[in-house]
């Protein structure tokens, strides 16, 4: 059964420094989103893309984060510099199209910023 | 903005007996998909259930059943004959169905611990 690929499955790194994610969709899959979930909460959207295309990004904190989906396949999800309130899980799920009622989550990528 | 509200925090249950986990959600519109996710612990988000709006009828899958109340914006998880393996987190997540860059909005979620 197809699956969501993210790495990597945990990081910790320390405060100033960049940090990056990778996600790969379920193949044909054109939606892609970025959600962070805190420890003890549930997900939020941080950006969300239709093939290459930002839809949503309202959310991403933009002077630190970054994303890209430069094929319209797998995805980026950049933080620089690091904050320790950035101590998350940063899930990545996909869609078959915009319009798909449901998404497919990956395993996540948890970060620790010391 | 829509919002969703689970109110446990976290339930237990003795394995093969039923559990309901509660949600309940805020929106002006009338056409929306509900779904309930499962996470177990260090293991990806899984799709349970799902049931859109416009649909009378509470979707069922297996032994996961939901009673879904439109007017009073409640959606429900019962979960019948619990095993071992439904022991994980249960978030509850609300998704317009008007236009195309809609978002999942999640519930806090609940812990759901089977005891054997």
């Amino acid at each position: 059964e197809a699956e969501v690929a993210q790495s990597p499955r945990y990081k910790i790194t320390e405060k100033s420094q960049a940090v990056a994610f990778w996600c790969d969709p379920i193949s044909g899959h054109a939606t892609l989103y970025w959600y962070r979930q805190i420890l003890g909460q549930g997900p939020e959207l941080l950006v969300q893309f239709q093939d290459e295309s930002v839809v949503d990004d309202s959310q991403l904190p933009k002077d630190r984060f970054s994303a890209e989906r430069l094929k319209g396949v797998d995805s980026t999800l950049k933080i620089q510099p690091a904050e320790l309130g950035d101590s998350a899980m940063y899930l990545c799920a996909s869609s078959f199209a915009l319009a798909s009622d449901t998404q497919y989550f990956g395993p996540g990528t948890r970060l620790t910023v010391l | 903005a829509q919002t969703v509200t689970q109110s446990q925090p976290e339930m237990s249950v003795q394995e093969a007996e039923t559990v309901t986990l509660s949600c309940t959600y805020d929106t002006s519109e009338s056409d929306y998909y509900l779904f309930w996710y499962k996470q177990p612990p260090s293991r990806q988000m899984i799709l349970v259930i799902r049931q859109e709006a416009y649909k009378q009828q509470n979707a069922t899958e297996n032994r996961f059943s939901v009673n879904f109340q439109k007017a009073a914006k409640s959606f429900s998880l019962k979960i019948s004959d619990s095993q071992l393996g439904d022991a994980a987190m249960y978030f509850c997540a609300y998704r317009s169905a008007m236009g195309g860059a809609q978002k999942l909005v999640f519930g806090q979620g609940t812990r759901l611990t089977i005891n054997p």
